[in-house]
C-alpha cells in the first residue's frame, strides 16, 4: 500500500538553531500535504497545507517565518523549523494525499526536542 | 471554518463489549469525507474507518462500523467484541479538501 515516510523521526537540537523535516511519498505522487503538531496527550493540530509548485496555506496563529514549509516536487514536503526554542519541542506529523477523493496517508511522526 | 467535536475525553470498555465514541462536525463544504483514526502509544495515526459523505450507507470494517447522521452532523464510532489491542487515543477527523481537522480524541481503556 501507500506509504509516507517521515525523517528524521527524533531530533534534538540546540536553541537558536534550525532542524529540516522531511516527508516523503513513496509510492504515490501527493498533491497535497498537511503539517501537524501534537503536543502531549492531546490532538493534532493542523499547521499549514502544502499544495506541489506554491505557498503552503498556514493557519491562523502559525508563524509562517518560524515554520518554513517547502513543497518542491510531487513526492517531497519539508518542514524547517527555524531558530528553534525550546517552546518548538512537540510531535511533528505529516499526511500526504493523491487528491481529495483519496485515502490520506501519515508519516511515523518525528519527535523534536530543542535544548 | 471546519470543527470536529468529540466529547468524550476518556472511555472504558471491559473486553469482549461494545462501545460507542461520539464525533459532531460541522464544515461548510458540501463534499467531505469523514475518519477515526486510533492512535496507539507509538504514536503512529491508523485509519479505523472512512466514510464518503455523500453515501448514505454507513460505513464498516470487520469489528468497527460508523453510524453516520449527516443531517445532524454526527459521526459514532462503534467497535464490537472490545479487544485489549483496541486501547488507545481514538481521532475524529473531517477532509474536505482544504484541510483535515481532528477532534480532540477520546482515550479508550480496555479492561480485561
Amino acid at each position: 500500500g501507500a506509504v509516507v515516510s517521515q525523517h528524521p523521526s527524533r531530533v534534538i537540537c540546540k536553541s537558536g538553531t534550525s532542524v529540516k523535516i522531511e516527508c516523503r511519498s513513496l509510492d504515490f505522487q501527493a498533491t497535497t500535504m498537511f503539517w501537524y503538531r501534537q503536543f502531549p496527550k492531546q490532538s493534532l493540530m493542523l499547521m499549514a497545507t502544502s499544495n506541489e509548485g506554491s505557498k503552503a496555506t498556514y493557519e491562523q496563529g502559525v508563524e509562517k517565518d518560524k515554520f518554513l514549509i517547502n513543497h518542491a516536487s510531487l513526492t517531497l514536503s519539508t518542514l524547517t523549523v527555524t531558530s528553534a526554542h525550546p517552546e518548538d519541542s512537540s510531535f511533528y506529523i505529516c499526511s500526504a494525499s493523491r487528491g481529495f477523493d483519496s485515502p490520506l496517508h501519515f508519516g511515523n511522526g518525528t519527535r523534536l526536542t530543542v535544548t | 471554518a471546519q470543527t470536529v467535536t468529540q466529547s468524550q475525553p476518556e472511555m472504558s470498555v471491559q473486553e469482549a463489549e461494545t462501545v460507542t465514541l461520539s464525533c459532531t462536525y460541522d464544515t461548510s463544504e458540501s463534499d467531505y469525507y469523514l475518519f477515526w483514526y486510533k492512535q496507539p502509544p507509538s504514536r503512529q495515526m491508523i485509519l479505523v474507518i472512512r466514510q464518503e459523505a455523500y453515501k448514505q450507507q454507513n460505513a464498516t470494517e470487520n469489528r468497527f462500523s460508523v453510524n453516520f447522521q449527516k443531517a445532524a452532523k454526527s459521526f459514532s464510532l462503534k467497535i464490537s467484541d472490545s479487544q485489549l489491542g483496541d486501547a488507545a487515543m481514538y481521532f475524529c477527523a473531517c477532509f474536505s479538501g482544504y484541510a483535515l481537522n481532528f477532534g480532540k480524541g477520546t482515550s479508550l481503556l480496555v479492561t480485561p
